[in-house]
């Protein structure tokens, strides 16, 4: 069985522009989140979907925007970024957005210069 | 003051010896805990939950203490594969649903 699948790798954006990164969850699994973690850090919650509904967010600008598709895949969009966007974003996938459930993607890198 | 703190090392350890390290969580309302590991530029990887009598899993005891609001993981018979950062992980629920919060990690570094 394929893991939680992330899009793209790696990714280098210029300060301004528009991101937006991909996640396809475990087959089966229901909920996602999305974490941000900028080097030398833990991962910082950013979103949760559940069921195709948002369930939880973090501290983040509104900048920041999440969906979640019917096949229960999830878009992270990342409005006039930043230099300080700059950081690995990693999607974990749960059946029923249980914490012990959860399986992290490898993440997608971004750089914004 | 962040809401989970770890002391972010490293902590150089010995092979086969034993390290102990502890993480602290200030929202007293958090109600499960977890240590995940994370290897360099990999993505976190559950390791472990932790209850409130303390288990065990091989090599690695997790210990809660509520009342202080500290979580500790000991590794016994310390190997080269446990080199990574361990990460200390807290939920709260709520009616917005699960909400880990991550604290910054603590490295270890197992050597011959």
């Amino acid at each position: 069985d394929a893991g939680v699948t992330q899009s793209p790798t790696h990714l280098i954006k210029t300060r301004g522009q528009q991101v937006t990164l991909r996640c396809s969850p475990i087959s089966g699994h229901k909920s996602v989140s999305w974490y941000q973690q900028v080097l030398g850090q833990g991962p910082q919650f950013i979103f949760q979907y559940y069921e195709k509904e948002e369930r939880g967010r973090g501290n983040f600008p509104d900048r920041f925007s999440a969906r979640q598709f019917p096949n229960y895949s999830s878009e992270l969009n990342v409005n006039a970024l930043l230099l300080g966007d700059s950081a690995l974003y990693l999607c974990a996938s749960s059946y029923r957005g249980l914490p012990q459930e959860a399986f992290f993607g490898q993440g997608t890198r971004l750089t914004v210069v | 003051r962040k809401e989970v703190e770890q002391d972010p090392g490293p902590f150089n350890v010995p092979e086969g010896a034993t390290v102990a390290f502890n993480c602290t969580y200030s929202n007293s309302a958090s109600q499960s805990f977890f240590w995940y590991r994370q290897d360099c530029r990999k993505e976190p990887k559950l390791l472990m939950s932790v209850y409130s009598s303390g288990n065990e899993d091989g090599r690695f005891t997790a210990q809660l203490n509520r009342a202080s609001q500290y979580i500790s993981l000991l590794i016994r018979d310390s190997k080269l594969s446990d080199s990574a950062t361990y990460l200390c992980v807290v939920n709260k629920v709520s009616a917005a649903g699960n909400k880990l919060t991550f604290g910054g990690g603590t490295r270890v570094l197992v050597k011959p």
